[in-house]
């Protein structure tokens, strides 16, 4: 069975800082692996993913991802915070022939002044 | 396009009244989906449509709880009858199939507070 871990439920940085969020999935095939950030009072949006090629990812906002299979990771990183950058991040996973993700239990994010 | 819609936003009800949660998926997508969101369980998948045809109900926690997709434009979730625990925001996501390779899109949520 698939699943994903979230390491860390709140992650304090200050506001110029590394941004390093963990991620650490359980898949038996080759997972889709993706991040989603949820601002407040809103849905999730999708930040990155991850299906095939190239395992460094680039997403929106200054955000990037890399696969390790080795390692079971994806976690996700950002050179520098912004306070804009405050909210909850999920990491998820699915794979091929299955559009049901799993979801992590989600990091919230808070960015210091 | 508008992105996916949900309605309505905010609902308060009393325990034992029937509610329900409406979704407007992105045209064109196959896929729908209906979360929900808690403190305490975080983000649970209840049920989700393939070309308007439930294809996974496990995640629907009893028989409380109905979902239906008449049309590729609309579904809805209804609790009947609701209770205080059912207290949670209900998200609805589609997703356009093996195109966007499983990526889905979230709309606003709708926060339910059973009372």
């Amino acid at each position: 069975a698939q699943s994903v871990t979230q390491l860390g439920s709140h992650v304090s940085v200050s506001e110029g800082a590394l941004v390093l969020l963990r991620c650490n999935y359980s898949s038996s095939v080759p997972p889709y692996l993706f991040w989603y950030v949820q601002y407040p009072n809103q849905g999730l949006q999708l930040l990155l993913k991850y299906t095939t090629g190239a395992t460094l990812v680039k997403g929106i906002n200054g955000f990037e991802a890399e696969f390790k299979k080795s390692e079971t990771s994806f976690h996700l990183m950002k050179p520098s915070a912004h306070m804009s950058d405050a909210a909850e991040y999920f990491c998820a996973v699915s794979n091929t022939g299955t559009y049901k993700y799993i979801f992590g239990t989600g990091t919230r994010l808070k960015v210091l002044a | 396009d508008a992105g996916v819609i949900q309605s309505p936003r905010h609902e308060v009800t009393e325990m034992g009244q029937e509610v329900t949660l409406r979704c407007k998926p992105i045209s064109g997508h196959d896929y729908l989906f209906w979360y929900r969101q808690t403190m305490m369980r975080g983000l649970e998948l209840l049920i989700y449509f393939n070309n308007n045809v439930p294809i996974d109900d496990s995640g629907m926690p009893e028989d409380r709880f109905s979902a239906k997709m008449p049309n590729a434009s609309f579904s809805t979730l209804k609790i009947q009858p609701s209770e205080p625990r059912d207290s949670a925001v209900y998200f609805c996501a589609s997703s356009p199939g093996l195109a966007g390779v499983g990526e889905q899109f979230f709309g606003p949520g709708t926060r339910l507070t059973v009372l």
